[in-house]
């Protein structure tokens, strides 16, 4: 049972262009969720969270989005440069309740930015 | 500041053979540590996790097994790989705060063959 989701296994972008990635989760326990980058043969790095007493979470080009009606995030790359080119994973948690930090990911989606 | 080591890089085992990969972390004290394993076309899979020395917790029941020897110690093993045990391994740390973000290492490509 995948509790996130991330349907869309690749995107691609012209450099300079907003670059957006979705995100899913079923788990309505879930409040704080992760965006990591990851390039091939490396650990993931991480990029912003959102608590889920936000909705919005922005450091410089990336934003994230939280619609907990819909359980659905997003991370918005403006604007998008050749760099970005990486698999993106979201990840959630649930850290209220005596809860530990567990992640649990989603699939990932290949970002490729077109110069 | 911390830093997360992986080794090896890379191995190839035949099936039925055993393994063992090592994380450590330096700069910290008391993490929270998590094994995961990326399998070809999925997303990290946590596979074990650990709050201190000699605490592991299990997510998945499967061949492999998790130990911490010391604080800043975690090892995977298995006694006999299997074909399905392939992937990519990430050892990650974090402090006892739970908003705080894991920290991934290089991580370790198994093939088993």
């Amino acid at each position: 049972d995948q509790q996130v989701k991330q349907n869309s296994p690749s995107l691609s972008v012209q450099e300079g262009r907003i670059s957006i990635l979705n995100c899913d989760y079923t788990n309505s326990m879930f409040d704080y969720f992760l965006w990591y980058k990851k390039y091939p043969a490396e650990g993931p790095t991480f990029l912003i969270s959102i608590s889920s007493i936000k909705d919005k979470n922005e450091d410089g080009r990336f934003t994230v989005f939280l619609n907990k009606s819909a359980k659905h995030l997003s991370l918005h790359i403006v604007p998008s440069q050749p760099g970005d080119s990486a698999v993106y994973f979201c990840a959630a948690s649930r850290i209220y309740g005596g809860a530990t930090n567990k992640l649990i990911f989603g699939t990932g989606t290949l970002l490729a930015v077109q110069p | 500041s911390q830093t997360i080591h992986q080794w090896p890089a890379t191995l190839v085992q035949p099936v039925g053979s055993p393994l063992s990969l090592e994380c450590t972390v330096e700069g910290t004290s008391n993490p929270n540590l998590y094994w995961y394993r990326q399998a070809a076309g999925r997303g990290l899979q946590l596979l074990f996790y650990s709050v201190g020395i000699g605490q592991i917790s299990s997510e998945v029941p499967q061949n492999l097994s998790a130990s911490r020897p010391q604080d800043r110690q975690f090892i995977l093993s298995s006694k006999k790989l299997l074909l399905s045990d392939s992937g990519f391994y990430l050892c990650a740390w974090s402090s006892r705060r739970v908003t705080d973000t894991q920290y991934f290492g290089p991580g370790t490509r198994l093939t088993v063959l």
